[in-house]
């Protein structure tokens, strides 16, 4: 079945690590987004990339790296620079090459730092 | 992307119509009215969106005003699973240049 997969589900860290978050589509889409939601707030955009090789920063991009090496895989770190990592980050694609296409999201990856 | 307000949240009768209203008063002219949905703790869902006509699929019906400033979501016969955050989102879909702004939406509760 075709679709978005984000692993693990839950992930626990201890402050100060690093830790990548894991995000795979097999829809076939040019544009791959990372979200963070806080309890009670909506989305906010981390990083996003329109293709191969090249991402750019959303709105919340500072303690984040990403990486698009394939067109299938957009993993996410949260590194230590990151001052609350503590959320639940969400793993989006879509067809970025046509207009009024919509995106499909990942089940999402709870991250607690302890 | 042109901002919007949505009640923070609405109850409504398992069975009957549940009516989700968003305000985007400063919408422009090629900007599209999307609608996604947040189960807890699981990722959003795309519903339904629209330019200016009305829009109807298998979920749901997607009603904008003449002016456009407005739009209704309608899940015509709620269920108890569709209890959620619902997300009115505008935003232009350009070429190279896709993204997403989503608020803190309207959470809806359907009562047995």
């Amino acid at each position: 079945d075709g679709g978005i997969t984000q692993s693990p589900k839950y992930l626990f860290r201890k402050e100060g690590q690093n830790v990548t978050l894991s995000c795979e589509q097999n829809l076939n889409h040019d544009a791959m987004y990372w979200y963070r939601q806080d309890p009670g707030q909506g989305l906010r955009l981390i990083y996003y990339s329109q293709i191969v090789n090249d991402f750019q920063k959303g709105d919340i991009a500072e303690g984040y790296s990403v990486s698009r090496e394939k067109k299938e895989s957009f993993p996410l770190t949260v590194t230590s620079a990151q001052k609350n990592p503590t959320a639940f980050y969400l793993c989006a694609s879509s067809i970025s090459r046509t207009t009024n296409t919509e995106a499909f999201f990942g089940q999402g990856t709870r991250l607690t730092v302890v | 992307d042109a901002k919007t307000t949505q009640p923070t949240s609405m109850d409504c009768a398992e069975g009957r119509a549940a009516n989700l209203p968003c305000n985007h008063s400063t919408i422009s002219g090629n900007e599209y009215v999307y609608w996604y949905r947040q189960i807890h703790s699981q990722g959003p869902q795309y519903i339904i969106h629209g330019l200016k006509n009305n829009e109807t699929n298998e979920m749901a019906s997607l009603i904008i005003t003449e002016d456009r400033k407005s739009s209704t979501l309608i899940l015509p016969h709620a269920t108890l699973r569709d209890t959620a955050v619902y997300y009115c989102i505008v935003r232009v879909s350009n070429f190279g240049n896709e993204k997403l702004t989503f608020g803190t939406g309207t959470r809806l509760t359907i009562i047995p």
